[in-house]
């Protein structure tokens, strides 16, 4: 079946512009997590949503980063002004629901690059 | 707030050993600990789950422990390939994961 998928793979931007990263989850999972890593680095929480509310926003660096899921399913994370800090690797993961005990499955990440 | 710490960060073994990769954790309060493997710029791949009722898991030459009141897992490759050659991650959690910065293993052939 279809995992995870992620576009683009890879994104390259100009600092200051505005970007948006596409994740498809597995098909009925009701759980999806975004994280963050960076060069040498295990990922960074940033984002996960049970349904289409985000459940946890803890993770998100600032008001620049914002991510939605209107229909519970696809999700969009968008970041303002991008800075050259932001470049990492961007991963999506589902899960059949949120919560303890669920195993997570990753997307193959999106790469942003900010020049 | 959980920290994630795998030991060690890098290692080096001639194909066939039988290697164990390390992970400790700050709060015995974590609910399941996942292990995932990454190969060069990819994403990750779930290897095993140990729920919060399970000590253990096994899949194939994989075998991951966890011990709660140590803070500590345990992923034991038996007979290790040149294949397995990747970056292992432990992460913990219930709901968000809190990922350790990972073991970057080499299988010589």
């Amino acid at each position: 079946g279809a995992g995870v998928s992620q576009t683009p793979s890879n994104k390259v931007t100009e600092k200051g512009k505005y970007v948006e990263l596409r994740c498809d989850p597995i098909s009925g999972h009701t759980a999806l997590y975004w994280y963050r890593q960076s060069l040498g680095q295990g990922p960074e929480f940033l984002i996960y949503f049970q349904g289409t509310g985000a459940a946890d926003d803890s993770g998100l660096p600032n008001d620049r980063f914002f991510a939605v899921r209107p229909e519970g399913s696809v999700s969009t994370l968008k970041i303002q002004r991008t800075e050259r800090g932001d470049s990492a690797v961007y991963l999506c993961a589902s899960s059949p629901w949120a919560g303890e005990n669920n195993e997570q499955f990753f997307g193959p990440g999106t790469r942003l690059t900010v020049l | 707030k959980q920290e994630v710490t795998q030991i060690p960060a890098a290692l080096s073994v001639p194909e066939g050993e039988n290697l164990v990769l390390n992970c400790s954790f700050t709060d015995s309060a974590i609910y399941n600990l996942q292990w995932f493997r990454q190969d060069p710029g990819k994403g990750l791949t779930s290897l095993l789950l140990i729920q919060s009722s399970q000590r253990e898991q096994t899949s194939g030459r994989l075998n991951a422990s966890l011990d709660k009141s140590s803070g500590r897992s345990t992923l034991y490759i038996a007979a290790s390939q040149p294949g397995d050659s990747a970056t292992y991650l432990c992460a913990g959690g219930g709901g968000k994961l809190i990922f350790g910065q990972g073991t970057t293993l080499q299988v010589k052939p």
